[in-house]
C-alpha cells in the first residue's frame, strides 16, 4: 500500500523559505496518475489545505497562500515538494503531505473529494 | 477560526454511540455531497474514514457512518471502542474559489 513520508528542516528563520519533501513508496501501478497535496495544522487551529500538484505538473494553491507557495513533483524520484517563502511565526505548523484530492465527476464537471493516504506529518517551527 | 465548525470534544463509554457534528455553510456542506472525515491518533498519519458524506473506504469498520442535513454533516461511531479515541476532522469541497475547507477538529475520549 502507498505510504507517504515528509522530510525537511524542523526550524526555519523568519523571512526565509520553508522547504519540505514528501517521499511516496509502495505504489502499485506506474500507469496511474494522481494528485498530491500539502496540508498543515497551525497550533490551536484546524487543518488547512495548502495546495496540490498533479503528476503532470499542474498545480492549484489555496488563494490565501498562493503568492508564497510553490509545489513541485519529481515522478522519477517518487517525490513531491513544498516551498513556502517569506515565512513568519504564523507559518509554524505540522505539515502533512497526502495523496489527493480524489475527484467526483458528474455532468462534465469535477469536484475535489478526499485525501488518502496521508503522511505522519512533520513539525516546522519558524523562529530566529 | 476554521471554516467548518466542530465541537472541541465529545466523549462516550465503550459500547455507546457518539455523533460528531460539522457545521458549514450553503457554499460548502450545504451544496456539495463531498464531506470527508479523518481520524488522527497522536503522532500518526490521519486516516480517511468517510468520503462523499456516507461512503466508507475499504477496511474501515462499519461502526463508522456519515450523514448530512442542510449545512451540517455528522460522523457517528457506534459500539465505541478504546481504539476509537482520537481526533476527528471533517472536510468539504467549497467551490472553485475557496476549494476545500476543514473543520477545527474534535477530540473523542472513550471513558
Amino acid at each position: 500500500q502507498v505510504q507517504l513520508q515528509e522530510s525537511g528542516p524542523g526550524l526555519v528563520k523568519p523571512s526565509q523559505t520553508l522547504s519540505l519533501s514528501c517521499s511516496v513508496s509502495g505504489g502499485s501501478s506506474s500507469s496511474s496518475s494522481f494528485y498530491w497535496s500539502w496540508i498543515r495544522q497551525r497550533p490551536g487551529k484546524g487543518l488547512e489545505w495548502i495546495g496540490y500538484i498533479h503528476d503532470s505538473g499542474n498545480t492549484y494553491y489555496n488563494p490565501s497562500l498562493k503568492s508564497r507557495v510553490t509545489i513541485s513533483v519529481d515522478t522519477s524520484k517518487n517525490q513531491f515538494s513544498l516551498k513556502l517563502t517569506s515565512v513568519t511565526a504564523a507559518d509554524t505548523a505540522v505539515y502533512y503531505c497526502a495523496r489527493g484530492p480524489s475527484w467526483y465527476c458528474i455532468g462534465g464537471s469535477c469536484y475535489a473529494n478526499s485525501f488518502d493516504p496521508w503522511g505522519q506529518g512533520t513539525q516546522v517551527t519558524v523562529s530566529s | 477560526q476554521s471554516a467548518l465548525t466542530q465541537p472541541a470534544s465529545v466523549s462516550g463509554s465503550p459500547g455507546q454511540s457518539i455523533t460528531i457534528s460539522c457545521t458549514g455553510a450553503s457554499s460548502d456542506v450545504g451544496t456539495y455531497n463531498l464531506v470527508s472525515w479523518y481520524q488522527r491518533h497522536p503522532d500518526k498519519a490521519p486516516k480517511l474514514m468517510i468520503y462523499e458524506v456516507t461512503k466508507r473506504p475499504s477496511g474501515v469498520s462499519n461502526r463508522f457512518s456519515g450523514s448530512k442535513s442542510g449545512n451540517t454533516a455528522s460522523l457517528t461511531i457506534s459500539g465505541l471502542q478504546a481504539e476509537d479515541e482520537a481526533d476527528y476532522y471533517c472536510c468539504s469541497y467549497a467551490g472553485s474559489g475557496t476549494f476545500l475547507v476543514f473543520g477545527g477538529g474534535t477530540k473523542l475520549t472513550v471513558l
